[in-house]
This record gives structure tokens, sequence and C-alpha cells, in this order.
């Protein structure tokens, strides 16, 4: 079973969209993140979720709105995506202080 | 705010070379310590993590790193690298226990000759 699940993999969209990634976990984790990896694999943290709650906002746009329905959840909207969005956006979740990551979601916006 | 540095971005070895990867963190109180690989096309996955106790820690696939308070450093090193071992490496901490936020370095691609 996969522990850390997002769909779609892929999503090529034009500037201007909305789009949306879904994040499923399924090892009963408290809290999840989204992170931002970008052409030269620099990863960085966006967001985290303890039990529904925000605790992390590192100064994202706020274009990118997450939302957590229960604490297996964790899904990504992005409104009007500009070129710069164009990155690897990878949800992960822990207990305590060990992450899992998912497999990863490429977005294109052409 | 917490920095992490991996000073060689790309390296590349033969195989059945020694391998270290250099990780140095800014951040001076209590820390864990992680290092994660991403495989092409895949996800991070850990290869070993540093809470406490033992500064010398084995991780899986024949990796180890050691925590060197002194000298905020928490090198990666295997003795002899496989063509398989190519791949993404980051080192990544972890700063505050409650909020787990983990602040992760640039990343080393190692490249194996076979």
């Amino acid at each position: 079973d996969t522990a850390v699940s997002q769909t779609p993999k892929y999503l090529v969209t034009q500037m201007g969209n909305d789009k949306s990634i879904k994040c499923e976990q399924n090892l009963g984790h408290d809290t999840m993140y989204w992170y931002k990896q970008d052409s030269k694999k620099f990863l960085k943290i966006m967001f985290s979720y303890n039990n529904k709650e925000l605790i992390i906002n590192e100064t994202v746009p706020n274009r990118f709105s997450p939302k957590s329905p229960d604490k297996a959840h964790l899904n990504l909207h992005i409104n009007s995506l500009e070129l710069g969005d164009s990155a690897v956006y990878f949800c992960a979740s822990s207990q305590v202080a060990e992450q899992y990551f998912g497999p990863g979601t490429r977005l294109t916006v052409t | 705010a917490q920095s992490v540095s991996q000073h060689n971005h790309h390296v590349i070895l033969s195989e059945a070379a020694s391998l270290e990867l250099g990780c140095n963190y800014s951040y001076g109180g209590t820390v864990n310590l992680f290092w994660y690989v991403q495989y092409p096309g895949q996800h991070l996955q850990l290869l070993l993590k540093y809470f406490s106790g033992d500064p010398l820690v084995k991780g899986i696939k024949g990796f180890e790193a050691e925590f060197i308070k002194s000298k905020f450093s928490f090198n990666l090193r295997k003795p002899s690298v496989q063509w398989s071992d190519t791949a993404e490496y980051f080192c990544a901490v972890n700063e505050n226990f409650g909020n787990e936020k983990l602040t992760f370095g640039t990343g080393t691609r190692l490249t194996i000759i076979p």
C-alpha cells in the first residue's frame, strides 16, 4: 500500500488557470506538509498542517491555498497560475520528526 | 534563520570509490538531522537520521553519517559506491520539537560511473 499518495502525477496547464493537487496518507500521521522543488532541485517547505490546523505558512503567495478536510488529506489549490509556479510539488507526512514523502506532482505552466 | 549548506553540488565517482558528502547547518541549539535520497524521477526516501545518542549513525544501503556538534556538520559516507547510488542527496535539519519544519540543503548530485 502506498503510504503517501498524490494526484495527479503530472499537470500541464496554461497561465491564469486554477488547479488542485491532492494528497492522502494512510500512515495515521497527525502532520502533513507541502514542499516545492524548483528546477534546480531546491526543496522548500510551503505549508504544514497538524490535525487539520495550519501550523506553518512560509510566506507563500496567497494564490496558494491548502485545505485539510481531515488529518489524512492535505490538498493544494493554486489560483491564477503563473510560469514561476512550474515545479515539482511534494506532499509529506510525519508523526514525530521523520517525514515520509509522496511521489510528487510535476506542474508545468505554459 | 536556520540554513543548511551542501558544498558539493555535483560529485562524480567511479564504482567502488569511497564517498563523503558534506553537510553543515547554522543552528546552535538541539537539532534532528537527516539525509534523504532522490533517485531519478522518484520521491525522497530517508537514508538515515540522527536524533540523539551515538553520533555515528548507520542507514540503509550501506550509508552512514557522523554528527560532529562542534563543527555543525553531518557528513554522509559510504565506503564503496555502486552505480545504483546515482541520485540526488539532500541533507535536512529540524530545529524545533513540535514544529517539524525541515530545512533542506541545496542537494548534491552524485553520478557513479560504471
